[in-house]
Formats: C-alpha cells, structure tokens, sequence
C-alpha cells in the first residue's frame, strides 16, 4: 500500500523555468492538497481539490497552477519558477470530512537558482 | 492571531522525562483536533487524533478543553527516537474537510 506517492524527490530549475510536481494517492481518498514547507513559516496550503474535478486556491496560490487529473492524481505546476517558491512541496490526501486526518507524501525538494 | 499557536521550543528533556506541550486554537466551533509529529527533512504524519474526552496512546495523551480553546499532548518516559517536531491540527469549521496546522513544537529528547 503505496499511500501518496509524490514525484520527483528533488529538482533544481533555473529562474523561469517551468516544471510540474505529480501527485498520486492509492486510498480512494477524494480530498487532495498541495502545501509548501518553508522554514520558520510552518505548512502553507497553495491549492486543494476536495473532490474529483474541482480546484481551488489556498493561502499562496500565486505563481502556481494545478490540476486533478482523476481521482488518483493531482498535480501542481510552476509557469516560471522564481527563487521564492524554493521549499518542500507535500502532496496530501483524505476522506471527505477530515475525520482521519491527511495523509502526506514524502515531498519533494525544490530549488530555485 | 494565529488560527493555531504553538509555542516552537525546543523544548530539551533528558531521556525518561514526563513532557507536555500545549497549543490554543482561534476557532470554538472547530471539531477535528489531531497531533502530528515530523521528523527532519521528512513528512508529517499523524501521531493521533484528540477527543473531547481525551485518549491515550501507549505513552502519548492528548487532552481537549473546548471551553478554553487549547489542545495538549503529553509523553511520558521520552525516549530518544521521540526527538521530532510536533504539529498541533484543527479543522476549520465551515470548511469541512479543510485542516489548519500549527507552526509546531520542537522536542529535542537528550541521553
């Protein structure tokens, strides 16, 4: 049982550079999220998608776009990255309802140069 | 104000050591409160979820007081491998399945 698997691990991109983070969750889960991790800055929600075929903005949703792909998939994708999105991106997954929690995947590292 | 506030530490205790952490949330008609920890360089996952009348978990126990607002986990008998950021989490109400995380506590746990 795979859970959430995010790809790629780690990237470096140059300014304005564009890239797309792929998200897939094995659960069944109809709730999926993008966060960034900064340091000192806790875990920041850029877009969510709370059912197959919607999409919305979180709290720093500039520069970023996403798309859910199905119910298994939903990837985030930067159109000309800047050095301010390098951060820890986390994917991650729940039910409708939150009443278990999210699950997250692993991450991916992504730096900005 | 913060939706959730925790105080970051880091809080050092020696091995064996009885450790608390505290978290106050903004929101009183919020419903879903959990504790997730997070290990360096890794991601959070859940530690355990918090109920109205409090619950325990081997040697974790989370409390709820709704009336004033905050959230408390404590460990008993720290061992190393507790070493981790601890995430406090609530929902927020009239966003069902939409989850607000605090900045986190860091637990440094000494030999």
């Amino acid at each position: 049982n795979a859970g959430v698997t995010q790809t790629p691990k780690f990237q470096v991109l140059k300014t304005g550079q564009s890239m797309t983070l792929q998200c897939a969750q094995d659960m069944n889960h109809n709730s999926m999220y993008w966060y960034r991790q900064d340091p000192g800055m806790g875990l920041r929600l850029i877009y969510y998608s709370a059912s197959e075929g919607t999409t919305d903005k979180g709290e720093v949703p500039n520069g970023y776009n996403v798309s859910r792909l199905n119910k298994r998939e939903f990837s985030l994708r930067l159109e000309s990255a800047a050095p301010s999105q390098t951060s820890v991106y986390f994917c991650a997954s729940s039910e409708f309802g939150v009443v278990y929690g999210y699950t997250f995947g692993s991450g991916t590292r992504l730096t900005v140069v | 104000r913060k939706e959730v506030e925790q105080d970051p530490g880091p809080f050092n205790v020696p091995e064996g050591a009885t450790v608390a952490f505290n978290c106050t949330y903004s929101n009183s008609a919020s419903q879903s409160f959990f504790w997730y920890r997070q290990d360096c360089r890794k991601e959070p996952k859940l530690l355990m979820s918090v109920y109205s009348s409090g619950n325990e978990d081997g040697r974790f126990t989370a409390q709820l007081n709704r009336a004033s607002q905050y959230i408390s986990l404590l460990i008993r008998d720290s061992k190393l491998s507790d070493s981790a950021t601890y995430l406090c989490v609530v929902n927020r109400h009239n966003a069902g399945n939409m989850l607000t995380f605090g900045g986190g506590t860091r637990l440094m746990v000494k030999p």
